[in-house]
């Protein structure tokens, strides 16, 4: 168990709907870190919140959104769905938002789109 | 535009012999340098790293070698064993691996499977 908490593990929705991924960070850990892994693809970055606020903007789609609670757990909303958005999702969390300290990945959840 | 590239999908080894992944950068910008391993079914997870101002890092049996001025990183793992099995990911970041940023770069991955 990495302490990083993802929910759910898997997902199975239509297209044209809106899911939610929720993810629960290392605890002391203050960012968070979505990232998508397609098929036969690398992780993408799509955006990191640090302690509530929006830090860093990757590949994110306008179709996309997320947000980070008081509590410091993270929200990736995913809307419109396509076939297309079927991949892995993975949230990561470290403690320092500057200098390097480790991401800490949670086991993802597996969303596909039929 | 891949920054990232590991250009070998797999990798097959015997067992207790040397293994040696690559990965190729394309951002002379990037200062630090990562390795993930990834089971099935579980998030990637922190193997070794190394910053743009040294050009090897070793821990235990994984070391990393830097070749800056080629842009190239490898991964050797020695001596290689069966759980070593899994997919590694190459990553690369700008200003400390994470810095002010936060984003990792990564590559496709490299799938190890170290045979008995």
């Amino acid at each position: 168990d990495s302490g990083v908490t993802q929910t759910p593990k898997h997902l199975i929705t239509a297209t044209g709907q809106r899911v939610t991924l929720r993810c629960s960070p290392r605890s002391g850990d203050l960012s968070v870190y979505w990232y998508q892994q397609s098929l036969d693809q690398g992780l993408q970055f799509l955006i990191q919140y640090y302690n509530g606020e929006e830090r860093a903007k990757g590949n994110i789609l306008e179709r996309f959104s997320a947000q980070q609670f008081p509590d410091l757990h993270s929200e990736l909303n995913l809307s419109s769905l396509e076939l297309g958005d079927s991949a892995l999702y993975f949230c990561a969390s470290s403690p320092h938002l500057e200098g390097f300290a480790g991401y800490t990945f949670g086991s993802g959840t597996r969303l596909t789109v039929v | 535009d891949q920054q990232v590239k590991q250009n070998s999908p797999s990798l097959s080894v015997q067992e207790g012999r040397i293994s040696i992944l690559n990965c190729d950068y394309t951002n002379s910008m990037f200062d630090y340098f990562l390795w993930y391993k990834k089971y099935p079914a579980e998030g990637p997870t922190f193997l070794i790293s190394i910053s743009s101002i040294k050009d090897k890092n070793e821990d235990g049996r994984f070391t990393v070698f830097l070749n800056k001025s080629a842009k190239h990183l490898s991964l050797h793992i020695v001596p290689s064993q069966p759980g070593d099995s899994a997919v590694y990911f190459c990553a690369a970041s700008v200003n400390g691996a994470g810095g002010s940023q936060g984003n990792l770069i990564f590559g496709k991955g490299t799938k190890l499977s170290v045979k008995p």
